[in-house]
């Protein structure tokens, strides 16, 4: 199975602060990767697929970059409606994988 | 407009079943695979299964082979997912979520659109 690991686990961040959050997989997974964001009891919500595809309807502040086994999540100014816990995913193959998860917090 | 709408959650004792619904629609059913990705309290997301969408093809994680089966129903636009010889370990919010249809009906990708969620809870 891909590990997914994640950093930082947590973060604190003030609104327009850029944040970046970084993903690494166990083994080459060339682009198959998505972002997703959770706010506390609610549903995942896609955010970049393919590592670098904006989801329709998602704000442009958010952008992803990487390939093969490192990549990354910024938000280049970051709005309050942000705070949420952020996650990435391999789709490379089954089982798909989540990494543990990256928690955004206000300063 | 799409909606996934789970249902079937409840309390249920060691060793019991369950079986969890995803009604569908807003979209074509059989075009898409599914799955189920579930949350512990507290915790991160865990891919749990995954079916096809024609439902001849099906795949499970480690923790739960043997005991949980996925299936659809193209007639009813709706996912299932029957839990067997449940245990503590199992107590989660389980979604269903539709793959992103990025390379067709037998491809297993993203997710990009998921249901509310509905809570199993193990316990004695």
């Amino acid at each position: 199975d891909i590990q997914m690991t994640q950093s930082p686990s947590s973060v604190s961040a003030s609104v327009g602060d850029r944040v970046t959050i970084t993903c690494r997989a166990s083994q080459g997974i060339s682009s198959w990767l998505a972002w997703y964001q959770q706010k506390p009891g609610r549903a995942p919500k896609v955010l970049i697929h393919a590592a670098s595809s904006l989801q329709s309807g998602v704000p442009s502040r958010f952008s992803g970059s990487g390939s093969g086994t490192d990549f990354t999540l910024t938000i280049s100014s970051l709005q309050p409606e942000d705070f949420a816990t952020y996650y990435c995913q391999q789709a490379n193959s089954i089982p798909l994988t989540f990494g543990g998860g990256t928690k955004v917090e206000i300063k | 407009e799409l909606q996934l709408l789970e249902s079937g959650g409840g309390l249920v004792q060691p060793g019991g079943s369950l079986r969890l619904s995803c009604a569908t629609s807003g979209f074509t059913f059989s075009n898409y695979a599914m799955s189920w990705v579930r949350q512990a309290p507290g915790k991160g997301l865990e891919w749990v299964s995954a079916i096809s969408g024609s439902g001849v093809s099906t795949y499970y994680a480690d923790s739960v082979k043997g005991r949980f089966t996925i299936s659809r129903d193209k007639s009813k636009n709706t996912l299932y997912l029957q839990m067997n010889s449940l245990r503590a370990e199992d107590t989660a919010v389980y979604y269903c979520a539709k793959d992103l249809g990025f390379c067709g009906a037998d491809c297993y990708t993203y997710f990009d659109y998921w249901g509310q969620g509905t809570l199993v809870t193990v316990s004695s």
